[in-house]
């Protein structure tokens, strides 16, 4: 079946640096990939996403490309702030059952000053 | 427009009880989606509804139950609790339910089974 595999943090990070978080994906279709967020006490808000090959999703600063080929979606932002601080999953849906969503085990990113 | 609203936030019961869940999703949107949330699992898909009907089935026991109505709110139902069954609990709308129509998740109901 779906399945979705995310770096193990937490990821600590000072602000205003680089952020790489790593997320692989194994599908038998060609599924849309999607990168939420979760504050503390809150559900889950969309960050990106990206439904074919070669898509780049991109909002607040965070990018991830859609790449076939490495079966991957990786997270990427250049300079972080602390307002940051959250867990990120790397999600996918199958076209066959699209509101399922499949999620990873989620990367907690902790921003110091 | 207001977002997801699920009810209520916090539910503490005692194991052999039911509990029901509510979510009303955004105005519009006709696609309910359910979720459990529990920190060795992870997130798992419990179950969609479009249209009052069942369109997706997560791999729940039957314990885990869901009905939607003809205004799209939806309610969770889970009977005969288990000590593992405290975990929080997302709920997400969509406007279609397809590939591309994003997944608006609530700030979840967060069930405690003591």
């Amino acid at each position: 079946g779906d399945s979705v595999t995310q770096m193990e943090g937490p990821v600590t990070l000072s602000e205003e640096a680089f952020l790489t978080i790593n997320c692989t994906y194994t599908a038998t279709g060609y599924p849309s990939l999607f990168w939420y967020v979760q504050y503390p006490g809150e559900g889950l808000q969309l960050l990106l996403k990206a439904t074919k090959a070669d898509d780049k999703g991109s909002n607040k600063g965070f990018e991830a490309t859609y790449r076939k080929e490495t079966t991957s979606f990786h997270l990427e932002k250049g300079s972080v702030q602390v307002s940051d601080s959250a867990v990120y999953f790397c999600a996918l849906s199958d076209p066959g059952t699209a509101s399922k969503l499949t999620f990873g085990t989620g990367t907690r990113l902790q921003v110091t000053l | 427009k207001a977002g997801v609203t699920q009810t209520p936030r916090y539910l503490i019961k005692t194991r052999g009880q039911q509990v029901t869940l509510s979510c009303s999703p955004i105005s519009g949107h006709r696609s309910v989606s359910w979720y459990q949330q529990t920190p060795g699992q992870g997130l798992q898909f419990l179950f969609e509804y479009f249209s009052e009907t069942q369109r997706n089935k997560g791999n729940f026991p039957g314990r885990f139950s869901g009905r939607q109505f003809s205004n799209s709110r939806s309610e969770m139902n889970v009977s005969t609790l288990e000590l593992g069954d405290s975990a929080l609990y997302l709920c997400a709308s969509s406007s279609e339910g397809g590939t591309k129509n994003i997944q608006y998740f609530g700030a979840g109901t967060r069930l405690s089974v003591l």
